[in-house]
């Protein structure tokens, strides 16, 4: 079985500042990675993925993400936020069997001018 | 390439009605999936499909049912649609990662549904 934990339901951080969502999860097997941002009334977009090669991720829109096995974290950075960025972001873990993805609760980005 | 495309964007059923949300995909993937989203929270696999002519159950599968005649096409179904399947509704594709894991790649999503039942 897997699962995701969004640490954070809503985080708020001023336009220029660095962006942190955090994700934990769990896999008995090597999972792939992925986060997803969702725009208000849109549909789901990949933002990055990791899949077992480098564990620094980097993704569209300056976003990446890093691996680390022995917190089983997969936490989303972006060292400036800009105003675009406000949206949800969900961290979604793959694994073999149902061949599905398990999504996180979601974080809410609020980027204050 | 349109991707994954979704009708209608907008219904409204009554209680004990029935509809079919429409899910087409041009990339030639096999994996199909139909989730839903309700406010706050994230996508909930209803059911899934891994190519034409087999379809199985996800997470929430009651209330709902799948068909897959083609690639291209996985219609879901509504049969006495009851305010509990208020939501929006989003359908996926994917491939397979290639390697021996088996994993699944990365899922592109369509539009989404969004469905109110009263």
């Amino acid at each position: 079985a897997q699962s995701v934990t969004q640490l954070d339901s809503h985080v708020s951080v001023s336009e220029g500042t660095p962006v942190l969502l955090r994700c934990n999860y769990s896999s008995s097997y090597s999972p792939s990675l992925f986060w997803y941002v969702q725009h208000p009334n849109k549909g789901l977009q990949l933002l990055l993925k990791y899949t077992s090669a480098a564990t620094l991720v980097k993704g569209i829109n300056g976003f990446e993400a890093e691996f680390k096995k022995s917190e089983t974290s997969f936490h989303l950075t972006k060292p400036s936020a800009h105003m675009s960025d406000a949206a949800e972001y969900f961290c979604v873990v793959s694994g073999t069997g149902r061949r599905a993805l398990t999504f996180g609760s979601g974080t809410r980005l609020q980027v204050q001018p | 390439n349109a991707g994954v495309t979704q009708t209608p964007k907008f219904r409204i059923l009554k209680i004990g009605q029935s509809m079919t949300l429409q899910c087409t995909q041009d990339m030639n993937h096999n994996y199909m999936y139909w989730y839903r989203q309700d406010p706050g929270m994230g996508l909930k696999l209803i059911y899934y499909s891994v190519g034409a002519g087999i379809t199985d159950k996800g997470e929430v599968p009651n209330g709902y049912n799948v068909s897959r005649s083609t690639t291209e096409d996985f219609p879901l179904r509504l049969e006495l649609a009851a305010p509990s399947q208020t939501s929006v509704y989003f359908c996926a594709s994917s491939r397979v990662t290639g390697d021996s894991s088996g994993r699944t790649g990365e899922q592109y999503f369509g539009p989404g549904t969004r469905l109110t039942v009263t």
